[in-house]
């Protein structure tokens, strides 16, 4: 399967704390995009970085990217309980975006 | 900013009957679209890629004859759930790649908010 893996698969914080969530892909990509995904419902965009950037940030947000490990983390500072949600990053190579197996973030008040 | 819709947002269907859903691009030209599947508590898997004025090229293991895809204008691409089983039901989501503008945020795709097909 081309699918990326994420880890860890859940990942549960108190509110205040950082998260990080770590996605590995197999094959070489022009950019990289992290999404959001509430229960049920359709993918927020967060950010996209790509292959010859190392370190992206956007608010509470800072995603890197190692080529050579074919690895990016995203990290998400002070968490709120509205972060709770499903994280899925996915890897673009040509024109189509293969997912992830994302993590799930629970954030607890 | 580009949005996708989606519909309907939520379909029951009795098995055997076929079902299809609309993914649109509503201020911007999509000459490709995509269509994923999600189950429960698992990823996106992308079925197909929907091509204006072309047919749809499909994923390994995707049935073509049981998931037909149209794309007859450069705003709208329907996939049509023919004979839909229980093991059909799922969440369906589309996505548009607006191939004439460069952005600057680079390939982006644009996802619609998905469609929830439930097959008794």
């Amino acid at each position: 399967s081309q699918q990326g893996e994420e880890d860890p698969q859940a990942l549960s914080i108190q509110e205040g704390e950082n998260a990080t969530m770590n996605c590995s892909y197999k094959t070489s990509i022009n950019n990289l995009q992290w999404y959001r995904q509430n229960s049920g419902r359709g993918l927020v965009h967060l950010i996209l970085i790509r292959s010859n950037e190392r370190e992206k940030h956007s608010g509470r947000l800072r995603v890197t990217l190692d080529t050579s490990k074919k690895s990016s983390s995203l990290l998400i500072t002070a968490s709120r309980a509205a972060d709770t949600a499903s994280y899925f990053c996915a890897t673009s190579g040509t024109y189509k975006y293969i997912f992830g197996t994302g993590t799930r973030l629970k954030v607890l008040a | 900013g580009a949005v996708v819709s989606q519909h309907p947002s939520r379909v029951i269907c009795k098995s055997g009957t076929s079902v299809k859903i609309e993914c649109r691009s509503l201020d911007f030209q999509a000459t490709t679209m995509f269509w994923y599947r999600q189950f429960p508590k698992q990823s996106l898997m992308l079925m197909a890629t929907s091509n204006e004025g072309s047919k749809a090229t499909y994923e390994q293991g995707v049935e073509k004859d049981k998931f037909l895809i149209n794309h007859a204008s450069l705003t709208l691409s329907t996939l049509t759930v023919t004979s839909a089983h229980p093991e059909d039901s799922s969440f369906y989501i589309c996505s548009a790649r607006d191939s004439f503008l460069v952005w600057e945020s680079g390939d982006e795709q644009f996802f619609g908010p998905g469609t929830r097909l439930t097959v008794l």
